[in-house]
Order: C-alpha cells, then structure tokens, then sequence
C-alpha cells in the first residue's frame, strides 16, 4: 500500500522558517517524481514545486521560488520542503504527491500537513 | 499563464446525471492531458480520471472524462449523496512546467 506521511507543520510567525518532511512507503520512492500541493483554509489547490527521481529537474510556484527549496532523500524515502521567509499568504495545508510514470497524473495524496503563518 | 476554469458549483437529485466542465485559456490546452480530482469533505483528494479519460483501478464507471478543444467535462451518472465533494480538473502545463489546477466545483447532491 503506497503511504505519503506529511509532517512539520506548525504555526510559525510572518519570516520566520520551518521544514516539511514526507515519509514515503510501499513503492519504489527511487522511481518517482515528488511533489508540494498546498490548499489554504477554504481554497483550490495549488501547486508549490515538484523535484524529479534523481534531484535533476527542480520547479516553482513563482509565489514561492527563492524562498522554498524542495529536495528528497531516496536512502531514506523522504521528501522535503524547506521554506523560508514565510508569508501570511503560505498558510495551507500542504499535501505531499506522488506523480505517475508515464502519463501526466498525480496518482497519490498524502494527508497533509497544515502551515499556519501568523504574528 | 494556463488558467483552467470551473463553475464554482452544482447541485443535483440522487440518481440523476451532471457534468463538470472545465475549460482551457492556454493555447496548449488542446495538447494537454486532463485529470478530475475528487475531494471529500476533511479528506485528501483522489484521483478520478486520467489522461482525459481513463479510470484508475477502482474507479466505478459512474466516472466519465472526455475532452475537446479547449474543454473537458466530467461525467458522474447515477448520483449518490457519497459523491458530494470538490471536484478539481487540472493539467501538467510543460511549457510553464507547473501542474495547473481549476478552481474547483463544489457538488451538492440534494
């Protein structure tokens, strides 16, 4: 059974940094493009960044490029989310996904982690 | 910039059949691939439909997609007050190398 458990959110103040992490299991972590989707209280979803198998191909949500860097672990299974400066606007529950090989579809949702930026 | 747009909302009878539709602003949305998204209240989102219209395994066929041009619709038959939740189309943008989500359509199954 493909599991994504999303943990690290907190409520943190305005600028202020914190560190998402996925812990993956039941498939081949390896073989797979990750990514970051956030949904605000009430909101859509929305795309953050996504990193391919290997760290060789890195993308971002222009709101949240040069602020946030994505990268991942294979040893150890594990996906992360490093985001700095946060904004008021960051807060969202952020969900981990897995993307499907070989077609466009992003086939598997973690929980989610909920990030609460407020002074 | 792709922008995929959805009615905000729909609501319906047990039984009956409604379609979602979800249309394209970018000239690449002819090329793109589609997915629908089911989101139950408090709960992750699922994924419904793939590559405009296949099913993952488990997906009861009550599920449709189909696509043309610049528009995609979703297709559940047969309504169910379990099948109240968002729905979200969304696309892999590869020029703009983002996925694209719509805004979402809040079924009420009444």
């Amino acid at each position: 059974e493909v599991r994504l458990v999303e943990s690290g959110g907190d409520l943190v103040q305005p600028g202020r940094s914190l560190r998402l992490s996925c812990a993956a299991s039941g498939f081949g972590f390896d073989d797979y493009a990750m990514h970051w989707v956030r949904q605000a209280p009430g909101k859509g979803l929305e795309w953050v960044s996504g990193i391919t198998w290997n760290s060789g191909r890195i993308d971002y949500t222009d709101s949240v490029r040069g602020r946030f860097t994505i990268s991942r672990d294979n040893a150890k299974n594990s996906l992360f989310l490093q985001m700095n400066s946060l904004r008021p606007e960051d807060t969202a529950l952020y969900y981990c996904v897995r993307i499907a090989v070989a077609v466009q579809a992003i086939e598997y949702w973690g929980q989610g982690t909920l990030v609460i930026v407020s002074s | 910039q792709s922008v995929l747009t959805q009615p905000p909302s729909l609501s319906a009878a047990p039984g009956q059949k409604i379609t979602i539709s979800c249309s394209g602003s970018n000239s690449n949305f002819e090329y793109n691939f589609i997915c629908w998204y089911q989101q139950l209240p408090g709960t992750a989102p699922k994924l419904l439909i793939y590559d405009n219209y296949k099913r993952p395994s488990g997906i009861p066929d009550r599920f449709s997609g189909s696509k043309s041009g610049t528009s995609a619709t979703l297709g559940i038959t047969r309504l169910q007050t379990g099948d109240e939740a968002d729905y979200y189309c969304a696309t892999w943008d590869s020029s703009l190398r983002a996925w694209v989500f719509g805004g979402g359509t809040k079924l009420t199954v009444l």
